[in-house]
């Protein structure tokens, strides 16, 4: 299984574009890489998930270089209620579960 | 909306008193998980099934058991609580499994269990 390393905590302010990148250095050939948000007593939610180069959503963006050994996840204009854990996960084509890193804690302030 | 629903959202139990857990979908989907995360954790995956096909992650204690009459319902059944159980406990579901396929996973809202 590809072993994500992710910055434990970041902070920013409302109305920002917040980046968080996550490396995955032994990414299997067949993984996707997904992020999933987490809010306080809450599961884990799917955000975006993509193969390779970018893909876009209603919510974020996912950037992802040639070599695929890391991926930023971009959150454009944050607000308070982007405050969350943020895990991003190789998946598809490994083991059936999924293996979460420790995630980053996003805090956004006024 | 589709949805995997979880009940109850606060369990609590007494040290050793076995409990079970529920968990229903109405996606439709293939396999469904279960995960346990501690407080200021990630989620832990303890087992999944593929249909019928169970499936126990290697660290998983004894103590923990699952069952899954039908497509859309899955219980986790603790055998005998310890202190050390006390956490959430998310059930999610996928189309297909994640070797297969990179279908994303939908998770329920989870059950917080205490132990007394």
């Amino acid at each position: 299984l590809a072993k994500t390393t992710q910055p434990i905590s970041m902070d920013s302010y409302e109305g920002q574009e917040v980046n968080i990148t996550c490396s995955h250095n032994n990414i299997a050939t067949n993984d996707y890489i997904t992020w999933y948000q987490q809010f306080p007593s809450q599961g884990p939610r799917f955000i975006i998930q993509g193969y390779k180069t970018k893909v876009t959503n209603e919510v974020a963006s996912l950037f992802i270089p040639a070599d695929r050994k890391s991926s930023t996840l971009s959150l454009p204009r944050v607000s308070l209620s982007d405050t969350a854990v943020y895990y991003c996960l190789p998946s598809g084509g490994g083991a059936d579960g999924l293996t979460f890193g420790k995630g980053t804690h996003l805090i956004i302030q006024p | 909306d589709a949805m995997v629903i979880q009940n109850p959202r606060y369990q609590v139990t007494q040290f050793g008193k076995p409990v079970t857990l529920s968990c229903s979908q109405t996606l439709n989907h293939n396999v469904m998980y279960w995960y346990q995360q501690k407080s200021s954790q990630a989620p832990k995956l303890l087992f999944h099934y593929y249909d019928k096909d169970f499936n126990n992650e290697a660290d998983t204690p004894d103590n923990f058991q699952s069952r899954r009459p039908n497509t859309s319902f899955c219980f986790l059944d603790i055998r005998s609580p310890g202190l050390g159980d006390a956490a959430m406990y998310l059930c999610a579901t996928s189309r297909d499994r994640g070797g297969q396929s990179n279908q994303p996973q939908h998770f329920g809202d989870g059950t917080r269990l205490s132990i007394l």
